[in-house]
């Protein structure tokens, strides 16, 4: 199986901050690489596939970077409504396989 | 808009058969491209994929899970169901169902997921 490796686990920003969370892949898998958030008692929501593509109706803030094997997700200027948990997800090879979550707090 | 809903027992005690079904409305489960997949997650929030199905009855699993689990499609009740067999309390988890491009295999629509214990 390919592991899937996200940094920071948590992180503490403020509104307005640049926020960069990082996700890494154990293998190749090109850019088959999806983003979600989460936020409590709610089920993942889709904000980015095949790496850097905004899935339709996210704020444009949120993007994505990456290839082979290394990934971030940005969110050029943090809103309120974004302190939520992240996720990486591959799509390159079954078994599809998650990063463990990053939690974006409030400082 | 397409939208996506679970149901079943939300107790299944040890050694018994977990059984889900995904009901989707707004649009036809025999679309084709997509696929229709399983997601868990369990308490300590992890996310595990399951597996999918195509609208033809085509599926794949996750091996961790291959000889427990089995995904079927009823395309005239626009449904997909879960079956997990002989389960333990570490299949405790929220069961979430979700619409999978075909293309770009994200996962573009959720269920809002359903809580199954497994507990005696």
């Amino acid at each position: 199986d390919i592991q899937m490796t996200q940094s920071p686990s948590s992180l503490s920003a403020s509104v307005g901050d640049r926020v960069t969370i990082s996700c890494r892949a154990s293998q190749f898998i090109s850019t088959s690489l999806a983003w979600y958030q989460q936020k409590p008692g709610k089920a993942p929501k889709l904000l980015l596939f095949a790496a850097s593509r905004l899935e339709i109706g996210v704020p444009s803030r949120f993007s994505g970077s990456g290839s082979g094997t290394d990934f971030a997700l940005t969110i050029s200027s943090l809103q309120p409504e974004d302190f939520a948990t992240y996720y990486c997800q591959q799509y390159y090879s079954t078994p599809y396989t998650f990063g463990q979550g990053t939690k974006l707090e409030i400082k | 808009q397409v939208q996506l809903q679970e149901s079943g027992p939300g107790l299944v005690k040890p050694s018994q058969t977990l059984s889900l079904t995904c009901t989707v409305s707004g649009g036809s489960i025999s679309s084709t491209g997509y696929y229709w997949s399983w997601v868990r997650q369990y308490p300590g929030k992890g996310l595990e994929w399951i597996g999918h199905i195509y609208y033809s009855g085509s599926t794949s699993y996750n091996p961790s899970l291959k000889s427990r689990v089995s995904i079927s499609v009823d395309t005239s009740q626009n449904q997909f169901s879960l079956k997990l067999t002989s389960v333990t309390a570490a299949d405790t988890a929220v069961y979430y169902c979700a619409r999978v491009d075909a293309t770009e295999a994200a996962n573009d629509r959720w269920g809002q997921g359903t809580l199954v214990t497994v507990s005696s």
